[in-house]
């Protein structure tokens, strides 16, 4: 596609359900990133993915928060048994490359995720 | 990891320039520094990246001293719609940590 995709635009749930985002980043984009943002702050970053290699997940605020991702395409991000301070914008970034330092980040509209 | 500093907010007028700074004072050999805007309900969208010294596009100007602790954003002849979020990033691939930011507000 041309631009990163994030679905649902809207999500509402309940407390102690489980919900699942998704991402497709831009078609030939081997990096993709995952951050949320809380309302009026900034991002905070949760995890990364980089090819084939093993992603960093060192942003993941608790174990209730996994994400997987298909080789260089759709990635999801599942966060289990939800509470309400994860309540926020989740926002998926793709880049061409990575590590060489000058990656350019291209963010989708984000999914806002919304815990009663 | 590197970090990096903005003032939280600035306040400017039509057709004013700004200048925003960001302190990175970590910085590493090879990151290179990367500006982003955001709009409400948006994701950010990058403005402009350099290295060292300046860099100018249709949008706006990165000035990046010797010592690349720092850097400025500069837009020239700012309109109401340049209200936005702007963020600086410095860092290689990866764990790419955005600070809080600097809200723009451009009056009529």
């Amino acid at each position: 596609g041309a631009g990163v995709s994030q679905s649902p635009s809207n999500k509402v749930t309940e407390k102690g359900k489980d919900v699942e985002l998704r991402c497709d980043p831009i078609s030939g984009h081997t990096a993709l990133y995952w951050y949320r943002q809380r309302l009026g702050q900034g991002l905070e970053f949760l995890i990364y993915f980089q090819g084939n290699s093993a992603p960093d997940k060192s942003g993941l605020p608790s174990d209730r928060f996994s994400a997987e991702r298909t080789g260089e395409s759709v990635s999801t991000l599942t966060i289990q048994r939800t509470q309400q301070e994860d309540s926020a914008v989740y926002l998926c970034a793709s880049s061409l490359n990575f590590g060489q330092g000058s990656e350019k980040l291209f963010f989708g509209s984000g999914t806002q995720l919304s815990v009663l | 990891l590197a970090k990096t500093t903005q003032p939280i907010s600035m306040d400017s007028y039509e057709g004013q320039e700004v200048n925003i700074t960001c302190s990175h004072n970590n910085i590493a050999t090879n990151d290179y520094i990367t500006w982003y805007q955001q709009f409400p309900s948006q994701g950010p969208r990058f403005i402009i990246q350099g290295y060292k010294t300046k860099v100018t596009n249709e949008v706006a100007s990165l000035f990046i001293p010797a010592d690349r602790k720092s850097s400025t954003l500069s837009l020239p002849r700012v309109s109401l719609s340049d209200t936005a979020v702007y963020y600086c990033l410095s860092g290689l691939g990866g764990k790419l940590i955005f600070g809080q930011g600097t809200e723009l507000s451009v009056k009529p």
